[in-house]
């Protein structure tokens, strides 16, 4: 099993352009997250989906947008990237209703010049 | 007011000793979970150890407990004998009554000394 898969790993991107993240779990997990993570500031929340076709505002969605077609994937879009979006993102998934940990997948490091 | 506060941007330990991380977290709701996580220098976040607000008995996982005083709402990690591959960034974390969401706190970079 691959648990929680992330493309791509890397990515550089100039002002303006757009690219999608795409997150991928074998977990039949629920409940799907996309973090971001600046130095000094752990972890923020930037959308989630409770389940296939819902999605929800975290604590920094400005500049993003998500979807959930399907269970199993979480993509996470930048319409207009901005240098201020310069991060290392990180999806999550967890079972629902339930207090269990967060599996996390490797990380997308996005740089925006 | 932050939800989950981790007042030590970072440590020292000597290896083989103990340490203890520091966690505060603020909330209303009676019933949340608490975790910690280690993210080591390759990136992955790992997860460590979770405590229930309801649980009577401090969680243990190893070398890791959770020392968790409730009324002063706190969740400390402590990381007994220490070893080089406990240095890593380390996260605390809670989540509140409704199951979704998870706040983190901005984390404590631990380095261990041979």
């Amino acid at each position: 099993n691959a648990g929680v898969t992330q493309t791509p790993k890397f990515r550089v991107l100039k002002t303006g352009q757009s690219m999608t993240l795409l997150c991928a779990q074998d977990m039949n997990h629920e409940y799907m997250y996309w973090y971001r993570q600046d130095p000094g500031m752990g972890l923020r929340l930037i959308h989630y989906s409770v389940g296939e076709g819902t999605t929800a505002k975290g604590e920094v969605p400005d500049g993003y947008n998500v979807s959930r077609l399907k269970k199993q994937n979480f993509l996470l879009g930048l319409e207009s990237a901005a240098p201020s979006q310069t991060s290392v993102y990180f999806c999550a998934t967890q079972e629902a209703l339930s207090y269990n940990e967060q599996f996390f997948g490797p990380g997308t490091r996005l740089t925006v010049l | 007011a932050q939800k989950i506060t981790q007042t030590q941007p970072g440590m020292f330990v000597q290896e083989k000793e103990a340490v203890t991380l520091d966690c505060t977290y603020d909330t209303s709701d009676p019933s949340y979970g608490l975790f910690w996580y280690k993210q080591p220098s390759s990136g992955e976040m790992i997860f460590l150890i979770y405590q229930g607000s309801y649980d009577q008995q401090n969680a243990t996982e190893g070398r890791y407990s959770l020392n968790f005083q409730k009324a002063r709402k706190s969740a400390n990690l402590v990381i007994s004998a220490s070893q080089l591959g406990d240095s890593a960034m380390y996260f605390c974390a809670m989540r509140e009554g409704g199951y979704q969401k998870v706040t983190f706190g901005t984390g404590t970079k631990l380095q261990v000394i041979p």
